[in-house]
């Protein structure tokens, strides 16, 4: 059974800082990774999706990476701002037929002003 | 484009009475819907999966009886709380998506269900 864990569970920074989010996987057939934003009491943005073939993507201050065959995948943001501040959630799409995502425990960020 | 809306975004029901929930793509044609449930500071946690015109598949765990899942268009699917709880109180989330196979699933903006 895939399970999908993230560390830290929360993080605040100040404001400008770069920082990595981390991502884990027990099952390394996926299909691809997504990161995704979560603001309080709302529903998800997508940020970055990685195919399972690929190593990294890439938008704007967000970098995320993917090493399928040690189950890891990482978030990088560069320059935080206070906007920032949400849930950040990966979540991993089996391979095969399926189209289920299992997502990870989420990493709260703040980043302060 | 891909645009997924859910109504109501709040609602409050009394104990033991029924509540339904609706998730509509405005602008595509899903294939299949997700219904995803969020407990305060956990994660998503996937309900069920259902395809236009199929009974819904649900995950393990999922009361079948107690959650019923509708998708009877191309564009809707309606969740159906039965005989609420407070334990069901929750964030409802749901997703579409406009393959059957490992398509993008968009994202709807949420439900919150408080059961008194």
């Amino acid at each position: 059974k895939q399970e999908v864990t993230q560390i830290p569970a929360a993080l605040s920074v100040p404001e400008g800082e770069n920082l990595v989010l981390n991502c884990s996987f027990t099952d390394s057939a996926i299909y691809n990774l997504q990161w995704f934003r979560q603001d309080p009491g709302k529903g998800l943005t997508s940020l970055l999706l990685i195919q399972s073939s690929q190593r990294e993507q890439t938008s704007g201050r967000l970098n995320a990476s993917l090493d399928k065959s040690s189950g890891r995948s990482t978030l990088y943001i560069a320059a935080s701002q206070p906007g920032d501040s949400a849930t950040y959630l990966c979540a991993v799409r089996q391979g095969g037929a399926t189209n289920k995502l299992i997502f990870g425990t989420g990493t709260l960020l703040a980043v302060q002003p | 484009g891909a645009v997924v809306s859910q109504h109501p975004s709040r609602v409050i029901c009394k104990s033991g009475t029924s509540v339904k929930i609706e998730c509509r793509s405005l602008d595509f044609q899903a294939t299949t819907m997700f219904w995803y449930r969020q407990f305060p500071k956990q994660s998503l946690m996937l309900m069920a999966t259902s395809n236009e015109g199929s009974k819904a598949t649900y995950e393990q765990g999922v009361e079948k009886d107690k959650f019923l899942i509708n998708h009877a268009s191309l564009t809707l699917s309606t969740l159906t709380v039965t005989s609420a709880h407070p334990e069901d109180s929750s964030f409802y989330i749901c997703s579409a998506s406009p393959a059957v196979g490992a398509g993008e699933q968009y994202f709807g903006p949420g439900t919150r269900l408080t059961v008194t």
